[in-house]
C-alpha cells in the first residue's frame, strides 16, 4: 500500500527557516498535502501542491516538490513561537479514495 | 459552533467495555472518516462513509464498528474496550473525491484511555 515518511522531530530557532521533508511512494499521486495540528486540536489543512507543479509559494510557506524523487518539503519562514505544531504530509490518488497521512513532524522552536 | 464535532472531548474506560465516540458535522459533506493518532504513527483510518448506505473498512477496522446515522452523524464503536485501543481519535468530513484537490475538516478530537 501508499506509504508516507517524515522525520519525527524538527527544532529551529525563532527567526530561522524551517525546513520539513516528507517522503511518498505512490507514483500515482495527484495531490499532496500539509496539514498542521496545534496542541489539543485536530488537523488544519495548510497547503497543497498538484503533482505537475514542483512549487507552490503561499506567504510564508514554500512547497516544493520533487516528483522523480517522491520527496515533498515545505519551508516555512521567518519561524515564529506560534509554528509550534506537529505537521502532517499527505497524498490523494485517483482510485484511492482517501487519504494516506505521514506519521508527523513536531517542530519545536527555540526562542 | 464547530463545523465537526466530536464527543465526548475525553473518556476513561475500562477493558472490555463497550464505548460509542461520536461525530456530527454542519458542513454537508457526503464523505466521513474515523482516524486514529498514535505517537510516532501518525494518523490510520479506522473506517470511512461517502453516503448514509455506504460503509467501507480502513486498514485498522479490527475491533472497531461504525454507524452512519445520517448525513451528519457518523458514530465510532468500541464493542470490547481494549488497553491498546488507547489513543486520540479523530473524525473527519470532506466533499470532494481525489479527482480533485480536496482538504479534510477535522473534529477536535477524543482522547480515549482504555484502563
Amino acid at each position: 500500500g501508499e506509504d508516507v515518511e517524515q522525520s519525527l522531530f524538527l527544532s529551529v530557532r525563532e527567526g530561522d527557516s524551517s525546513v520539513i521533508n516528507c517522503t511518498y511512494t505512490d507514483s500515482s499521486s495527484t495531490y499532496l498535502y500539509w496539514y498542521k495540528q496545534e496542541p489539543g486540536a485536530g488537523l488544519q489543512l495548510l497547503t497543497y501542491i498538484f503533482s505537475n507543479m514542483d512549487m507552490k509559494q503561499d506567504q510564508r510557506l514554500t512547497v516544493l516538490l520533487n516528483k522523480k524523487d517522491k520527496h515533498l518539503s515545505l519551508r516555512i519562514a521567518d519561524t515564529q513561537t506560534g509554528d509550534s505544531a506537529i505537521y502532517f504530509c499527505s497524498e490523494s490518488s485517483f482510485g484511492n479514495e482517501k487519504l494516506t497521512f505521514g506519521t508527523g513532524t513536531r517542530l519545536t522552536i527555540i526562542p | 459552533d464547530a463545523d465537526v464535532t466530536q464527543t465526548p472531548r475525553n473518556r476513561i474506560t475500562k477493558t472490555g467495555k463497550r464505548i460509542m465516540l461520536e461525530c456530527s458535522q454542519t458542513k454537508g459533506h457526503d464523505r466521513m472518516y474515523w482516524y486514529r493518532q498514535d505517537p510516532g504513527l501518525g494518523l490510520r483510518l479506522i473506517y470511512y462513509s461517502f453516503d448514509v448506505k455506504d460503509i467501507n473498512k480502513g486498514e485498522i477496522s479490527d475491533g472497531y464498528s461504525v454507524s452512519r446515522q445520517a448525513q451528519a452523524k457518523f458514530s465510532l464503536s468500541l464493542e470490547s474496550a481494549i488497553p491498546n485501543q488507547t489513543a486520540l481519535y479523530f473524525c473527519a468530513t470532506s466533499d470532494r473525491g481525489p479527482g480533485q484537490a480536496y482538504g479534510y475538516t477535522f473534529g477536535s478530537g477524543t482522547r480515549l484511555t482504555v484502563v
